[in-house]
């Protein structure tokens, strides 16, 4: 079975604080993604990268990075929280055929004070 | 730009009973694909089904089917015999099948809530 971890469940920071969100796939996919779950709005693409190294940005990615050194890692960071950044992140990955689905973690439940 | 639209913010259903969920969606691409993701409580999003444009046969997986009408860029969940483990948010997604890069991203609708009774 696929498996994509997120390092946290829930995650409590302070405005201003910079925070790193994990995630980790075992299936050598090379594409993946980050998503914010926001109630009434859906999901809503921040970044996503196609390769090592290489990244794409997406709808949202004002006040977001990212990072992937290691094609099974990708890093979503917050350089200085703040309240509104407070939602549900969902990090997926996919093969590169563009007929793959795509396999989510379990989502980081994020709150910002 | 592509978008997807669930008209429906909650549903509900009796167990046995069959239920419909609406997504629409808009498009200038011919060529695409077509998904329906579940994310029960447990909030793990698992794929429920999938189309893709340039089949014109619905997809089906069990108890759950698609009605895609290509035209009318439609493309409803029916699910048949309902159970309570169905209770979850469901999600229209879309991807454009063309550009590598552009086209992997996934856009969602909003999403359904979906209640079963016993």
């Amino acid at each position: 079975d696929v498996k994509v971890t997120q390092s946290s469940r829930y995650l409590v920071k302070r405005t201003g604080e910079k925070v790193f969100l994990e995630c980790v796939q075992d299936m050598d996919h090379e594409n993946m993604f980050w998503y914010r779950q926001d109630p009434g709005l859906g999901l809503r693409l921040i970044y996503f990268s196609y390769d090592v190294k290489m990244k794409e940005k997406g709808d949202i990615p004002e006040g977001y990075s990212v990072s992937r050194e290691k094609k099974e890692r990708f890093s979503l960071i917050l350089e200085s929280a703040s309240t509104n950044q407070t939602s549900m992140y969902l990090c997926a990955s996919s093969p590169g055929d563009i007929k793959a689905i795509q396999y989510f973690g379990a989502g980081t439940r994020l709150s910002v004070l | 730009a592509q978008t997807v639209t669930q008209s429906q913010p909650e549903m509900s259903v009796q167990e046995a009973e069959t239920v419909t969920l609406s997504c629409t969606y808009d498009t200038s691409e011919s060529d695409y694909y077509l998904f329906w993701y579940k994310q029960p409580p447990s909030r793990q999003m698992i794929l429920v089904i999938r189309q893709e444009a340039y089949k014109q046969q619905n997809a089906t997986e069990n108890r759950f089917s698609v009605n895609f009408q290509k035209a009318a860029k439609s493309f409803s969940l029916k699910i048949s015999d309902s159970q309570l483990g169905d209770a979850a948010m469901y999600f229209c997604a879309y991807r454009s099948a063309g550009g590598y890069q552009a086209g992997t991203a996934l856009i969602f609708g909003k999403g359904t809530t979906l209640s079963v009774s016993s």
